[in-house]
């Protein structure tokens, strides 16, 4: 079984300042990792995702996560967040391999408030 | 284009009632995708849909829990005799079906029970 611990359920930050959303997993397969968004009063979005290659990931708002084999650990961050940043933030995992490559194990979320 | 529709937005029942939630997926999507959302418990999988292979229904809570699939598009969740730990935000998502594709979610159906 996986499953996906994220360490901080609210992070606030000011605008302009770094952050990092921390993400670790557990599972005896290999992964594939995601991140998504849900904005206010919006639906769940991929933000970005690892499946294999380069294990540091970009998405198109500045966003990077880096997939840590080792530490078992796909750590969101961002060097300077925007107020418009401000949403839940959720990790996931599906297995690599094997029939339950589809079956998403999502972490409880992590809020991020950016104040001005 | 469209994406992931979901009726109704909003769904307020008494206990014991059952009730239906329904899944409009993106046209040429063959996967769909049924989650809960709820305080407490986060996001939790309840049943996969894949073409015309059996679904995988291992996260359904109870046997009051069904869904079903017609045509390979709209899918239907069913809650009968709905107890008031089924309150949450029920979530569809739709993909093609390649590995470690991106799931596209609808808005959800937020239930309340009563």
């Amino acid at each position: 079984a996986q499953s996906v611990t994220q360490l901080d359920s609210q992070v606030p930050v000011f605008e302009e300042a770094p952050v990092e959303l921390r993400c670790n997993y557990s599972s005896s397969v290999s992964v594939y990792l995601f991140w998504y968004v849900q904005y206010p009063n919006q639906g769940l979005q991929l933000l970005l995702k690892y499946l294999s290659g380069s294990t540091l990931v970009e998405s198109i708002n500045g966003f990077e996560a880096e997939f840590n084999k080792s530490q078992t650990s796909f750590h969101l961050r961002k060097p300077s967040v925007h107020i418009s940043d401000t949403a839940e933030y959720f990790c996931a995992v599906s297995e690599g391999s094997g029939g339950s490559n589809y079956k998403l194990t999502f972490g409880k979320g992590t809020l991020l408030t950016v104040n001005p | 284009g469209a994406g992931v529709s979901q009726s109704p937005s909003n769904k307020v029942t008494e206990k014991g009632k059952d009730v239906e939630l329904r899944c409009d997926p993106i046209s040429g999507h063959t996967a769909l995708y049924w989650y809960r959302q709820s305080l407490g418990q986060g996001l939790e999988f309840l049943i996969y849909f894949q073409g015309n292979s059996a679904p995988d229904k291992s996260g359904l809570p109870s046997d009051r829990f069904s869904a079903e699939r017609t045509g390979g598009s709209v899918s239907t969740l069913t809650i009968q005799r709905t107890q008031q730990e089924d309150s949450a935000v029920y979530l569809c998502a739709s993909s093609f079906y390649l590995r470690g594709d991106e799931q596209f979610f609808g808005p959800g159906t937020r239930l309340t029970v009563l």
